[in-house]
């Protein structure tokens, strides 16, 4: 069955240091991954998708097929990244529906 | 514009009880979906339209749990006889078309069974 992992409940560490939050995933055919956050008292909200390729707010992803991982990265952490960040797959032929991993949480310390 | 609304914002509830939860999707999202998020369970889905399709119903834990969506737009989900694990938050979203974009989500019910 599909399935996203992500290994740590919650990431710390302080401004400025880089942060990897990572994302494994288990599906055999061509995915599209995405990540969500949820900042505290906000809603759940598109943060970035593997197929636009971009950089949202310094952070970016790669897809890696071979290690079937999708992990967050940013260079340089923010306090205000400080959120609950959620990786989520879907496939052609899934409606679109979600699926996600179990969150972590990212705890950017001044 | 507005975005995904939800009704009610909480919801306490006796066991067994039956409960409604209303989502508003952004007007002309053909898509629409209901995610449930609990500490044990995570992010999980629970039911999917799009348009005047069938709906996919794949994710609905019990046959104590429907929805239902009229005229394209507003879903209800329905929970009858709730049982103390139904208690979570259930968020909604909403797509312009199911595959490749993205899903807004509502702010979520916070349903607490007693």
């Amino acid at each position: 069955a599909q399935r996203v992992t992500q290994p740590e409940k919650l990431l710390s560490v302080f401004k400025g240091a880089p942060v990897e939050l990572k994302c494994n995933y288990s599906y055999s055919g061509s995915p599209e991954l995405f990540w969500y956050v949820q900042y505290s008292r906000q809603r759940l909200q598109l943060l970035l998708r593997h197929i636009s390729r971009e950089s949202i707010k310094g952070f970016t992803a790669d897809l890696n097929k071979g290690e079937t991982s999708f992990h967050l990265k940013k260079p340089f952490a923010q306090e205000e990244d400080s959120a609950m960040y959620y990786c989520a797959l879907t496939y052609s032929g899934n409606t679109g529906k979600l699926i996600f991993g179990q969150g972590t949480t990212l705890q950017v310390k001044p | 514009g507005a975005g995904v609304s939800q009704s009610p914002s909480n919801k306490v509830t006796e066991k067994g009880k039956d409960v409604e939860l209303r989502c508003d999707p952004i007007s002309g999202h053909t898509a629409l979906y209901w995610y449930r998020q609990s500490l044990g369970q995570g992010l999980e889905f629970l039911i999917y339209f799009q348009g005047n399709s069938a709906p996919d119903k794949s994710g609905l834990p019990s046959d104590r749990f429907s929805a239902e969506r009229t005229g394209g737009s507003v879903s209800t989900l329905t929970i009858q006889r709730t049982q103390q694990e139904d208690s979570a938050v259930y968020l909604c979203a909403s797509s312009l078309t199911p595959m490749g974009y993205e899903q807004y989500f509502g702010p979520g019910t916070r349903l607490t069974v007693t």
